[in-house]
């Protein structure tokens, strides 16, 4: 079945450093792929999107671009805030008998420090 | 008032006690679902409904009971649960479960099983 695969961290980076959060995937088709966040106490955010080869979704400085080559989809931002400390979840929206499938990473805890 | 909204924020019970879980979504969706998010383990998919039609129950024990009575609402009828189903509970909804809209998710309703 499809899956996702992403480093699970935590990840703990100094306030204006770059991030990168790799997250890789298999799946029959072509799937969409997304990125959420989900700060403490909340639910999770749809942080961006890309729904085919090359697209590249963006949103609040984060960045990820679909690489059908690689199989991934890896979120940077090129200068991290404190306010940006979360659990990051890659997931991919594929089709199985019964309609969309969606299937999420294990999520990627962030820690930016001032 | 927008989005997805689950009531109550906490809820803890008893193994014997019989409780429901409410989730309202005001964004126009068709499909709404159930998902559970324990600690260190990847979020899990309950239940789909869309367009009021259940169309997945991935294996849920009996004890989860949900029940959508139109494609605005939502429940999760609780009752002797274990103490392994302390989780934090979170609804979704999108537009259609035959497409790969994104997934919009209220604040979850954190439980604990006594």
């Amino acid at each position: 079945g499809d899956s996702v695969t992403q480093m699970e961290g935590p990840v703990t980076l100094s306030e204006e450093a770059f991030l990168t959060i790799n997250c890789t995937y298999t799946a029959t088709g072509y799937p969409s792929l997304f990125w959420y966040v989900q700060y403490p106490g909340e639910g999770l955010q749809l942080l961006l999107k890309a729904t085919k080869a090359d697209d590249k979704g963006s949103n609040k400085g984060f960045e990820a671009t679909y690489r059908k080559e690689t199989t991934s989809f890896h979120l940077e931002k090129g200068s991290v805030q404190v306010s940006d400390s979360a659990v990051y979840f890659c997931a991919l929206s594929g089709r199985d008998n019964y309609g969309q499938n969606f299937v999420f990473g294990p999520g990627t805890r962030l820690s930016v420090l001032p | 008032e927008t989005g997805v909204t689950q009531t109550p924020r906490h809820l803890v019970m008893g193994m014997t006690n019989k409780k429901s879980l409410k989730c309202e979504q005001h964004l126009g969706h068709n499909a709404m679902y159930w998902y559970k998010q324990s600690a260190k383990k990847p979020l899990e998919l309950m239940f789909v409904y869309n367009f009021k039609e259940q169309t997945e129950n991935n294996s849920v024990p009996s004890r989860f009971s949900p029940e959508c009575p139109n494609s605005s609402h939502l429940f999760l009828h609780l009752h002797t649960l274990q103490p392994e189903d302390s989780a934090l509970y979170l609804c979704a909804s999108s537009q259609d479960y035959r497409d790969s809209s994104p997934l919009h998710f209220g604040n979850g309703t954190r439980l604990t099983v006594t």
